[in-house]
């Protein structure tokens, strides 16, 4: 089945405390994305990768990592987690028509 | 980059038509048409995209008006599980990334 895979789905951290939320596509896809749901501010772009080794800020990227290694994984790196970061993350990628397929999300708290 | 604009909600009854309308009226010549929804709890989902002639395909059809500066998306028969937030989208930028709205909450009454 294709998918977009996340994990953890639900983490608790503390401020301070390097943490790394994984997110895996089985499509083939060049083109990854991360995105942050908050609360009447919507859906926001944080990193955007064109492909292996390429990757570009969103529009939200301060706090954030991303790295491209392999084309099927995109993970999100937070090196020092703030309570600002706490929020619903997804991970999504696109195929060849321009349509993105977005994982289950990851709810993160950072107290 | 063109914005878009959706009426934050709409009601629909069971088993009838829905037309969401978008206005995205500073729309350029080579700007796609994108839909997606979000149920609770969930990402975003893709639903369809166009350019300029009207599509069709199993979730839904998007009639896109003929100087391009509106679209409707068409659901035939809502269903409950179609209670959502629907996203009118213009990608943009030289990767065309995805910039999400308000939406439309779409509610589906029995």
């Amino acid at each position: 089945e294709a998918q977009v895979t996340q994990n953890p789905r639900y983490l608790i951290t503390v401020t301070g405390k390097k943490l790394t939320v994984t997110c895996s596509q089985n499509m083939n896809h060049e083109y990854m994305s991360w995105y942050r749901q908050d609360p009447g501010l919507g859906l926001r772009q944080i990193y955007y990768s064109m492909n292996v080794e390429v990757t570009d800020k969103g529009d939200v990227p301060e706090g954030y990592k991303v790295s491209r290694k392999e084309k099927r994984n995109f993970p999100l790196i937070l090196e020092s987690p703030s309570p600002n970061q706490t929020s619903l993350y997804f991970c999504a990628s696109r195929g060849l028509r321009n349509e993105q397929f977005f994982g289950p999300g990851t709810r993160l708290t950072v107290l | 980059d063109a914005k878009t604009t959706q009426p934050n909600s709409m009601e629909s009854n069971e088993e009838e038509p829905v037309h969401l309308p978008c206005n995205h009226s500073t729309i350029s010549g080579t700007d796609y048409i994108h839909w997606y929804r979000q149920l609770p709890s969930q990402g975003p989902e893709y639903v369809i995209h166009g350019l300029t002639s009207n599509v069709n395909n199993r979730m839904a059809s998007l009639a896109i008006a003929e100087d391009r500066k509106s679209s409707t998306l068409i659901l035939h028969r809502a269903t409950l599980r179609d209670a959502a937030v629907y996203y009118c989208i213009l990608p943009s930028g030289s990767a065309r990334q995805l910039t999400f709205g308000s939406g439309t909450q779409l509610t589906v009454l029995p």
